[in-house]
């Protein structure tokens, strides 16, 4: 049983490029969510996300930032016109299902972004 | 005030001591507690959870909750080499439908001394 694939592993980009990272979420989840982790920082939330459905994207930047979970394949978050503060760890999780209070997230092995 | 704070560390401990790793949080009600380890470049893995006062053990380890004081601890006994790395605390707050959508501390580096 797979778990939560992320590609890349590592994203160079430009000032002003785009970014499109990627997340398979494991296999039976159907709830995805990006956190973001800034050098010397905790993990961040920034969207969750259900199969065709944005649910909760109060962690997200106003700008700039956009995700999407489509009802076939991965999940994409995109970061339009990237600066050098978006270089940072961007981890996927999955849940299997939303309303327990014994909710456990499964986390990917990240996308290093670093903005040049 | 951080939501979650941990003591960033690092922490220092022998092989074979007991490793006290400590997690205050501001949200009187919140609801579940996580505790994730981290090795450097690598994704958080979950070692524990706990929802009610008291302690919950699970090998080595033993996860705290004092909901009064908002206070959770994780302690490692028998500390080994291998669980030097980062230990994140979690949180999810009271309130809404994403379950999933937790505020972690900024993680404690531990290392653990042959």
């Amino acid at each position: 049983n797979a778990g939560v694939m992320q590609n890349p592993r590592h994203l160079v980009r430009r000032r002003g490029q785009e970014a499109r990272l990627r997340c398979s979420p494991m296999k039976g989840h159907s709830h995805v969510y990006w956190y973001r982790q800034l050098p010397e920082e905790g993990l961040k939330f920034m969207v969750y996300l259900q199969k065709e459905n944005i649910i909760d994207e109060s962690g997200m930047p106003k700008e700039r930032f956009s995700a999407e979970f489509p009802k076939e394949g991965p999940s994409i978050l995109r970061i339009q016109q990237v600066v050098r503060g978006d270089s940072a760890a961007y981890f996927c999780a999955s849940s299997p299902r939303s309303g327990a209070d014994n909710e456990k997230l499964f986390f990917g092995s990240g996308t290093q972004l670093s903005v040049l | 005030q951080k939501e979650v704070e941990q003591n960033s560390g690092p922490l220092s401990v022998p092989e074979g001591a007991i490793a006290s790793l400590n997690c205050t949080y501001s949200d009187r009600g919140s609801q579940s507690f996580f505790w994730y380890r981290q090795y450097s470049g690598k994704s958080p893995e979950l070692i524990m959870f706990i929802y009610s006062n008291g302690d919950k053990e699970d090998g080595r380890f033993t996860a705290q909750l004092n909901k009064a004081s908002q206070y959770v601890s994780l302690l490692i006994r028998d500390s080994q080499p291998s669980d030097s790395a980062t230990y994140l605390c979690a949180v999810r707050n009271a309130g809404g439908t994403s379950y999933g959508k937790l505020t972690f501390g900024q993680g404690t580096i531990l290392t653990v001394h042959p």
